[in-house]
């Protein structure tokens, strides 16, 4: 069965310094991974996704992650932060045989912004 | 474009009360319409998921039920709400290159 880690529970950064969260994944044969953002009481928003080719992929907002495969790695980063990117983040991972019926969440890793 | 609404934001119930969570979405025919539960300070479990009217597969045993009357419409249901019934439940549907999940607003279930 596949599986995500996202080892941070909580993060805190500065604004304008550089961010990665990171993200686990185990799944026997190539995923599909996405990373999603929550804000407060608000529904996902997605970020990026990554299927097949180049294996780092760019997202809205300013958002990268690379895939890694001999790390089970799909790391989300940021050069920059802006305090509006304050949020609650999820890692996903998908099953590439029958589509997404078993997406796969991470717990979530809380991103704090200070000035 | 394509849109996903569920209704309604927040709700508070008391122990025992029915409820029903409705999910719409525009702009697509015979999406796959799936249903997420997120407790406080846990990551998102599926719960349901329909390929087709209704069609439903549950993934979790629990309180709640859904149906799926309408091809584009997917709604939620309990009988008798229990305390743990409570989080944000957030109704999504597959679209797009590579079945990408969108995800609707959420609606927020307090039971008291």
């Amino acid at each position: 069965a596949q599986s995500v880690t996202q080892p941070d529970i909580h993060i805190t950064v500065s604004e304008g310094a550089s961010l990665e969260l990171r993200c686990n994944y185990s799944y026997g044969a190539t995923p599909y991974l996405f990373w999603y953002v929550q804000s407060p009481g608000q529904g996902l928003q997605l970020l990026l996704k990554y299927f097949s080719g180049d294996t780092l992929v760019q997202g809205i907002k300013g958002f990268e992650a690379e895939f890694k495969r001999s790390q089970s790695s799909f790391n989300l980063r940021k050069p920059s932060v802006h305090w509006s990117d304050a949020a609650e983040y999820f890692c996903a991972v998908g099953a590439t045989n029958f589509g997404n019926e078993k997406l796969t969440f991470g717990t979530g890793t809380r991103l704090t912004i200070i000035p | 474009s394509q849109t996903i609404h569920q209704w309604p934001a927040t709700l508070v119930q008391p122990v025992g009360s029915p409820l029903s969570l409705e999910c719409t979405v525009e702009g697509t025919s015979n999406p796959n319409l799936y249903w997420y539960r997120q407790a406080a300070g846990r990551g998102l479990q599926l719960l349901f998921y329909s390929v087709g009217i209704g069609q439903i597969s549950s993934e979790v045993p629990q309180n709640l039920s859904a149906s799926r009357p309408q091809d584009r419409q997917f709604i939620l249901s309990s009988k008798k709400l229990l305390l743990s019934d409570s989080g944000f439940y957030l109704c999504a549907w597959v679209g797009g290159q590579g079945n990408t999940i969108y995800f609707g607003e959420g609606s927020w279930l307090t039971v008291v």
